[in-house]
């Protein structure tokens, strides 16, 4: 049982350059997230999706657009990369919807952008 | 504007300490309390929770926390710190009346026991 799995783990980008973080999880949860890790400033969220075919913006959505391919898929990508953007990307899934229940990451995305 | 504080960036302690991670909020309303921990370049992995109750919750590996209303805190607590607790601590809510689940999440607090 593989949980949340992330894909890149590591990657260096140009400023302007394209690039789709995936994000896949086997645990048929219904509601997913993106947040990206800042030192200092802890995990803030950028899309989340409460179900397959719908998507919405979180505290931080500027520059990043989300695609919830099916149940277990959620891409984030970056259509022109900007230094700002450098950061850890941490994709999450919860079951059900509520509050109540515990969100489970994957291993992160550390992305440079130069 | 709502958030959680986590007032120390990092807290030293000696194996064998007892180890407290502070975390206050500021919401209107009720919320639901987390703690996560991250070793280092890993996920973050669930600790505990605080929903209703009472106001002591136990979880993973030894940690508990107590919810305290009046004093707004939800601190977490273990009795004996081990080396291998040394980690990003993370305190997080959310409002009860959220049905899509979004965790904000504080700075985090940086754990290091020294054998």
């Amino acid at each position: 049982n593989a949980g949340v799995t992330q894909t890149p783990k590591f990657q260096v980008l140009k400023t302007g350059q394209s690039m789709t973080l995936q994000c896949a999880q086997d645990m048929n949860h219904n509601s997913m997230y993106w947040y990206r890790q800042d030192p200092g400033m802890g995990l803030r969220l950028i899309y989340y999706s409460a179900s397959e075919g719908t998507t919405d913006k979180g505290e931080v959505p500027n520059g990043y657009n989300v695609s919830r391919l099916n149940k277990r898929e959620f891409s984030l990508r970056l259509e022109s990369a900007a230094p700002s953007q450098t950061s850890v990307y941490f994709c999450a899934s919860k079951s059900g919807t509520g509050g109540t229940g515990e969100l489970f990451f994957g291993e992160g995305s550390r992305l440079t952008v130069l | 504007a709502q958030s959680v504080a986590q007032p120390e960036d990092q807290v030293n302690v000696a194996e064998g300490n007892p180890l407290t991670v502070k975390c206050t909020y500021s919401v209107s309303g009720n919320p639901y309390l987390f703690w996560y921990v991250q070793y280092p370049n890993r996920g973050l992995q669930f600790l505990l929770k605080y929903i209703t109750g009472d106001n002591l919750v136990k979880g993973s590996y030894g940690f508990e926390a107590e919810f305290n209303k009046s004093q707004t805190s939800f601190h977490l607590k273990k009795p004996s710190a081990l080396v291998s607790d040394s980690a990003l601590y993370f305190c997080a809510y959310i409002m009860t009346t959220d049905s899509w689940g979004k965790l904000q999440f504080g700075a985090g607090t940086q754990v290091v026991v020294t054998p």
